[in-house]
């Protein structure tokens, strides 16, 4: 039972170029979070998915696209990549009942 | 104003010693609160939930106070293993959403 499981787990970017982050969940959750970490901020919401086949904005989405691939899978894309997207990113599940999050282990991602 | 605030430390102490952080919160109608634990360069995992009635775990008491909108966490004959970014969260309802925290480092030393 791996939970989380997001890739990769580094990763270089050149101003410009896309990406996409994969993240998946083995815990049958309907709810899936893209959050990304920068020093002092805090985790801040990118985009979540309520349930297969919806997503919704959070906090900062400008700058990325999200797919909620199936109910397992949810992914982030980052059309053009610019140096303020450079942070550390998670992938999240929340229990049905919202009282615990697993999170994937993270992508430390660096554009330059 | 951040709809969850935390003092961000660091909070240095010596081994055996109390730590209390605090937490605030701006959403009224918020439904249920957690704390966080983040290890250096890991993701975060659930400390402990946080109830109105107060609750316990080990060394761990964590208290609500709603109409202060402020969330406490006591750390008491803290331990080296104890250093880490405590995050306080709060679910402020709907789609299960969580809204973390900047965290509050504590360092514990011998």
């Amino acid at each position: 039972n791996a939970g989380v499981t997001q890739t990769p787990k580094f990763q270089v970017l050149k101003t410009g170029q896309s990406m996409t982050l994969q993240c998946a969940q083995d815990m049958n959750h309907n709810s899936m979070y893209w959050y990304r970490q920068d020093p002092g901020m805090g985790l801040r919401l990118i985009y979540y998915s309520a349930s297969e086949g919806t997503t919704d904005k959070g906090e900062v989405p400008n700058g990325y696209n999200v797919s909620r691939l199936n109910k397992r899978e949810f992914s982030l894309r980052l059309e053009s990549a610019a140096p303020s997207q450079t942070s550390v990113y998670f992938c999240a599940s929340p229990t049905g009942a919202g009282t615990e999050a697993f999170f994937g282990q993270g992508t430390r991602l660096t554009v330059v | 104003r951040k709809e969850v605030e935390q003092d961000p430390g660091p909070f240095n102490v010596p081994e055996g010693a109390t730590v209390a952080f605090n937490c605030t919160y701006s959403n009224s109608a918020s439904q249920s609160f957690f704390w966080y634990r983040q290890d250096c360069r890991k993701e975060p995992k659930l400390l402990m939930s946080v109830y109105s009635s107060g609750n316990e775990d080990g060394r761990f008491t964590a208290q609500l106070n709603r109409a202060s909108q402020y969330i406490s966490l006591l750390i008491r004959d803290s331990k080296l293993s104890d250093s880490a970014t405590y995050l306080c969260v709060v679910n402020p309802g709907g789609y299960n959403k969580l809204i973390f925290g900047a965290g509050t480092r504590l360092a514990v030393h011998p």
